[in-house]
Order: structure tokens, then C-alpha cells, then sequence
């Protein structure tokens, strides 16, 4: 089974507007962490956000702000007034405690396209 | 100083070649990555060091090598690479391996290796 699942492998979005990337995943690791990256076309992972499986609050970080239901197992990330320099990859991450110690998975993808 | 730098940024080698990636870290991570990055996909885990020693090698062919001197740098080492190898080389750090409530991967710029 797929670990992080991105279902939007492209999403558009006109300029100042409110956009949603989804993001699902699945793990039995009661303390696990999600990020969200972008990767412009520069290549650069640049982290955006992290919310632990135990805080009470959806993080936010800027025009940034992660839905997550822990319930429904998704960790959505919102971006708010689009600019066209958010126009990027968007990858979704998860963090789980193996054997070995910490466990990276990350997700297929979004791909966000801007408009102005 | 929360920077991951990674030389060459671009990278052109024939499959006879010998040649090495270096990724370099200040900011007293004992957990250091490799993963390769194909276009339009998500980066693929490759090597994973833990205080200096390898913890984790997601089955990669021998024709790459990782090496890590010393806390802060980790290379990886490539000889007789084929043309399917062409891809974006990622270095990352983290804290640790521990399960640790955050733990976020910092990442490089990316190298951009194409194997003629």
C-alpha cells in the first residue's frame, strides 16, 4: 500500500486565490510527522510546513496552513493568495518510526501552475 | 548557518568515467541522505548515514559508492554508471534517526548528473 498519496498530479490556480493540495497517507505508527516541500524547477526541496501526529492544532506557516484530519488520515495543505512564484512540484512526506530508526516516504507529487 | 550544499551542481560524465558528488553540512546533523530524483517524480531513497556510519541502503547498484568522512560531508562516489542513471542526486540532513518529535530533512540544491 502506498505510504503518502497525492491524487492531483496537476492543479491550477489563478493568481491571489486560495488553492488545496491534498495529501493522504497511512501509517500504525501512533507518532509520525508530515511535511509538505515544493520543488521549483530549480530542483531545491524547500520545506514549507511540519505538523506531528500529536498537535491539537492544524500548523500554519505563512500563506501556508495544513488541514489535518487525523482521523480521515490527510494532511492537506492550503496556500492562500497565490503569487506566481508558487508556481512549483509540491511533494507530501511523511516521517514513521521503523526499525532502523526514522523513515522518509513521500508522496507522487502535485504539480501547481499559477495564473496570472 | 541552516544551509545543505551539494557540488557539482551540474554534472556531464561518460559510463567509463570516475567521478564523486559532495554534499556538506554545518549545522550538527548526524543524519545525512542520498536520494536521486527523476523528473516529474518524487525523490527515491538511496543511503542513509547515522552518526557517520551507513544505516540504511535501499538496494543500490555498486557502481555507487557512499562515503561519509566525517560529520559534516557525505559523497557518493559513481564509476561506470549507465545513461538510465541520469537524474537529479539529492543530499539531505536531519537531526537524527531517533524518533524525535520533528526531525525535518534539510535538502541541497541538487546535482544534475547526465550520463552520456
Amino acid at each position: 500500500a502506498q505510504k503518502i498519496t497525492q491524487t492531483q498530479p496537476g492543479m491550477f490556480v489563478q493568481e491571489k486565490e486560495a488553492v488545496t493540495l491534498d495529501c493522504t497517507y497511512d501509517t500504525s505508527d501512533p507518532s509520525y510527522g508530515l511535511f509538505w516541500y515544493k520543488q521549483p524547477s530549480s530542483g531545491e526541496m524547500i520545506f514549507l510546513i511540519y505538523q506531528g501526529s500529536y498537535d491539537q492544532q492544524n500548523a500554519t506557516e505563512g500563506r501556508y496552513s495544513l488541514n489535518f484530519q487525523k482521523a480521515r488520515k490527510s494532511a492537506n495543505l492550503v496556500i492562500s493568495a497565490s503569487q506566481l512564484g508558487d508556481s512549483a512540484m509540491y511533494f507530501c512526506a511523511m516521517r514513521e518510526v521503523t526499525n532502523t530508526g526514522n523513515q522518509f516516504y513521500f508522496g507522487t507529487g502535485t504539480s501547481l501552475t499559477v495564473i496570472p | 548557518d541552516t544551509e545543505v550544499t551539494q557540488t557539482p551542481k551540474h554534472l556531464v560524465m561518460g559510463m567509463t568515467n570516475k567521478k564523486s558528488l559532495k554534499c556538506e553540512q554545518h549545522m550538527g546533523h548526524r543524519a545525512m541522505y542520498w536520494y536521486k530524483q527523476k523528473a516529474k517524480k518524487p525523490p527515491e531513497l538511496m543511503f542513509v548515514y547515522s552518526y557517520e556510519k551507513l544505516s540504511i541502503n535501499e538496494s543500490v547498484p555498486s557502481r555507487f559508492s557512499p562515503e561519509c568522512p566525517n560529520s559534516s560531508l557525505l559523497n557518493l562516489h559513481l564509476h561506470a554508471l549507465q545513461p538510465e542513471d541520469s537524474a537529479l542526486y539529492l543530499c539531505a540532513s536531519s537531526q537524527g534517526l531517533t524518533a524525535s518529535s520533528y526531525n525535518e530533512q534539510f535538502f541541497g540544491p541538487g546535482t544534475r548528473l547526465t550520463v552520456l
